[in-house]
């Protein structure tokens, strides 16, 4: 069994469009993460969820909206997409601040 | 803030061969570091990791690291590389008590393990 799912694992779409990834984790975690990885492989942490409470947001633009409705499941929705949304988005759970478990990343490419 | 350099962005290698991948970091406090794996069409997974104590680290696969704190640096190492070891590594850093929680990392290096 898939410890970090993410869904789609790619996704292609249009500029200004609305889009959204999806994430669950079975392993009883109770914190979730988002990272984003560009094209020059920089991996960055985008948000993250502890108890469906947001704990940390960093300094990402107003159009990507993390949504937690339980502790298993961490979305990511982003408004109006811009090319330089383009890359692959990781999700990751771990128990507090213990070992973190990535998903295997859904590529966004924008067009 | 803290931060990661890998400078190296690829590691050619012939299988059996020893391996070294480097990584310095920068950051004011203490910090524990890790190093992650990621195969090709798969998420990352922790080889090992640094807390504190014993400044060599043993983890996965056979590799190892040394945190190297006057040299500000947490290379990693393995003595002879197997082909399956082919992918992508990144070390990555976080300020205690963060642990895994806020990670920061390098622009990973890419080792080519070849027959």
């Amino acid at each position: 069994d898939t410890a970090v799912s993410q869904t789609p694992k790619y996704l292609v779409t249009q500029m200004g469009n609305d889009k959204s990834i999806k994430c669950e984790q079975n392993l009883g975690h109770d914190t979730m993460y988002w990272y984003k990885q560009d094209s020059k492989k920089f991996l960055k942490i985008m948000f993250s969820y502890n108890n469906k409470e947001l704990i940390i947001n960093e300094t990402v633009p107003n159009r990507f909206s993390p949504k937690s409705p339980d502790k298993a499941h961490l979305n990511l929705h982003i408004n109006s997409l811009e090319l330089g949304d383009s890359a692959v988005y990781f999700c990751a759970s771990s128990q507090s601040n213990r070992r973190a478990f990535f998903g295997q990343g859904t590529r966004l490419t924008v067009v | 803030a803290q931060s990661v350099t890998q400078l190296d962005s690829q590691v050619p290698v012939f299988e059996e061969a020893p391996v070294e991948l480097r990584c310095n970091y920068s950051s004011s406090v203490s910090v524990y570091l890790f190093w992650y794996v990621q195969y090709p069409n798969q998420g990352l997974q922790l080889l090992l990791k640094y807390l504190s104590g014993s400044t060599l680290v043993k983890g996965i696969n056979g590799f190892e690291a040394e945190f190297n704190k006057s040299q500000t640096s947490f290379h990693l190492r393995k003595p002879s590389v197997h082909i399956s070891d082919t992918a992508e590594y990144f070390c990555a850093v976080s300020v205690p008590p963060a642990g895994f929680q806020k990670l920061v990392f390098g622009t990973g290096t890419r080792l080519l393990v070849s027959p």
